[in-house]
């Protein structure tokens, strides 16, 4: 099992901060997800990044996949409040089947 | 409904007691897949249905777990003589066929609580 390891665990900061989340692994993957989980919700897909190199922009959200896909970073541009929420990255080992988690970071962004 | 429902979404259990949570995929999904959450953490792979299918069940932590997905469509997830590491959040989530994203679409979850 390819396991990923996501860093920090915990992350508070103030409303305007940038942030930078983490996810790593010794296994090469063909493609990685961004999960972020509301508190009381199901996990919700952010983002798919495949190639070794990629960025990918969601509004203040910007993923990159490591140049030997066996990395991730998920950075956060001018934090806001509806922010806060489990930020999972995510892969399938076997191309389709089961989806495995990483230990998710936890975001709280205070106004 | 438009998205995956789940039922019960709150579940309180005496330990010993069997349960019984419901998940009902989005329309045409052929994959569903159980997860098991505990606070704080990412979701647990438990097992996954193609149809009625289950081809995989390695993420089942005991025999007191069982699932079933009898026509295809609505799945449940048993779990018998519940014990108090059974209190987690039970998500269940669908995917459609050939989608090459492979994204999953989750429901809300079952909060089970044994005391």
């Amino acid at each position: 099992t390819q396991l990923l390891e996501q860093s920090p665990q915990f992350l508070s900061i103030q409303e305007g901060e940038n942030l930078t989340v983490y996810c790593n692994s010794s296994s090469v993957f063909s493609s990685l997800q961004w999960y972020r989980q509301e508190p009381g919700e199901g996990p919700v897909l952010l983002v798919t990044v495949v190639t070794g190199g990629e960025v990918k922009k969601l509004k203040r959200l910007t993923f990159q996949f490591g140049d030997a896909r066996k990395d991730s970073s998920l950075h956060i541009t001018a934090a806001q409040p509806g922010d806060t929420g489990l930020y999972l990255c995510a892969h399938h080992p076997n191309q389709g089947g089961k989806l495995i988690f990483g230990q998710g970071t936890e975001l709280s962004v205070k106004p | 409904g438009a998205g995956v429902s789940q039922s019960p979404r709150y579940k309180v259990a005496k330990r010993g007691q069997d349960v019984a949570l419901r998940c009902d995929p989005i329309s045409g999904h052929v994959s569903l897949f159980w997860y098991q959450q505990a606070l704080g953490q990412g979701p647990e792979f438990l097992t996954y249905f193609q149809n009625e299918a289950q081809l995989d069940k390695s993420g089942l932590p005991s025999d007191r777990f069982f699932a079933e997905r009898p026509e295809g469509s609505v799945s449940t997830l048993k779990i018998q003589r519940t014990q108090q590491e059974d209190s987690a959040v039970y998500l269940c989530a669908s995917s459609p066929p050939g989608l090459s994203t492979g994204e999953l679409f989750f429901g809300e979850g079952s909060r089970l609580t044994v005391l």
